[in-house]
Formats: structure tokens, C-alpha cells, sequence
């Protein structure tokens, strides 16, 4: 079955440290995103990418990196600019930027905790 | 940036209850959806509407494009325990345009 798949599900790292969250995709889409949830917040855009090898910042881009060698894997990165980390992230993936006609297919998320 | 502003930010209510939320927007849109998200989970379609004025449902779901494009609303009727979660509204204006998320209904059911 297509799908996108993050992993891990949770994440603990120590200040200081950068960590690389992963996202994977088997449904042919070209665009993806990766979003940050906090309480009350809703979904902040941190990067997107419409297509391999090129990606642009969203709202919250500061202190996130990310890749895009390959069309089904966009990581990101969390380095250790980022001050306040610990949160709830989504990746999400389209057929183009503007969505299919079901939107955004999005994965089950990374709870990363710093400690 | 383009905002969409949901309401209630949250809601508390018996189960059996019909559940209403709506969104709004300064600008108009083409395209406005319904996601859910349950606990620790990413969000997930409900709706899709595509034409003001247009009236879908999906089971006890219920949603609206409204006539001025700028706004629409979710209803859910007979409330049950697994409708605990966070509904999303979204928007997008163009076909190339990126999808514009709300900041969410979070709903509590009562036991």
C-alpha cells in the first residue's frame, strides 16, 4: 500500500545536539512538507520542496535544515540552533504544491523531546 | 501571510451532541477541506469541497463552502467518544497555491 512513513515515532535528544528526522514516501509525489505542531499553534510550515533537489522555507525555517536527493525521502534536520525544539512534527507529501484533490497526505508524526 | 481563523479553539461536550466549527478567511478560496487528527497521529481527510455553496457529507459529517467563498463550517451530528481529536480546516486559493491550515477545533467529549 502507498503511504508516507516517518520515523521514529518519538525522539529525545540532549541540547546541544542536532537530529535528523526521517520521511519517506511511495506514493509518486512530487511535493513535500514538513510541518511543526505545538499546542494551540496549529500547523507552522518550517520547509517545503516542490521538487528533487530544491526546497524553500516556510514560516518557521530558523534553526531546520533539510534534503531533497531523492523524490520519495525529504529529512530534516533540528540542529542545535533550533531553541526550543521539543515538539510534534508532520511530514506531508502532493502530488504538486497546491495538493490533489485529497489535500495533503500526511504522516503520523515525530515527538521530539529535548533532555 | 494569508490566515484562516478557526472557532472555537476548543469545545466540551456530551456525547449525543451535535458539534458545530467554521472558518474563516480574509481572502476568498477555491478549494476548502476538513482534516482530523486524533491523539499522536497526523491529520487525516474528511471533506473536500470544491464550488460555493457546495454541501457535503461524509457519515454524521457535514460541511459547507460558504457563498462568499471566504468562510466554511463542519458539522458533526450525534457525537460519539471516537470524534475526540483536532479538526483542521484548510484552504487554497489557486491550484498551484499552497494549502492554508487553520490552528484547529480541538473537541473533548464528555463522559
Amino acid at each position: 500500500d502507498g503511504g508516507i512513513t516517518q520515523s521514529p515515532k518519538y525522539l529525545f535528544r540532549k541540547e546541544g545536539q542536532n537530529v535528523t528526522l526521517s520521511c519517506e514516501q511511495n506514493l509518486n509525489h512530487d511535493a513535500m512538507y514538513w510541518y511543526r505542531q505545538d499546542p494551540g499553534q496549529g500547523l507552522r510550515l518550517i520547509y517545503y520542496s516542490q521538487i528533487v533537489n530544491d526546497f524553500q522555507k516556510g514560516d518557521i525555517a530558523e534553526g531546520y535544515s533539510v534534503s531533497r536527493e531523492k523524490k520519495e525521502s525529504f529529512p530534516l534536520t533540528v540542529t542545535s540552533a533550533q531553541k526550543n525544539p521539543t515538539a510534534f512534527y508532520l511530514c506531508a507529501s502532493s502530488i504538486r504544491t497546491g495538493g490533489d484533490i485529497y489535500g495533503y497526505t500526511f504522516g503520523s508524526g515525530t515527538r521530539l523531546t529535548v533532555v | 501571510g494569508q490566515q484562516l481563523n478557526q472557532s472555537p479553539q476548543s469545545m466540551f461536550i456530551q456525547e449525543g451532541e451535535d458539534v458545530s466549527m467554521n472558518c474563516t478567511s480574509s481572502s476568498i478560496f477555491n478549494t476548502w477541506l476538513w482534516y482530523k487528527q486524533d491523539p499522536g497521529e497526523g491529520p487525516v481527510l474528511l471533506i473536500a469541497l470544491y464550488k460555493a455553496g457546495e454541501l457535503t457529507s461524509n457519515g454524521r459529517l457535514t460541511a459547507q463552502f460558504g457563498i462568499t467563498r471566504k468562510d466554511s463550517f463542519l458539522n458533526i451530528s450525534a457525537s460519539i467518544p471516537s470524534d475526540v481529536g483536532i479538526y483542521f480546516c484548510a484552504g487554497r486559493r489557486n491550484r498551484d497555491d499552497k494549502i492554508i491550515f487553520g490552528k484547529g477545533t480541538r473537541l473533548h467529549i464528555l463522559p
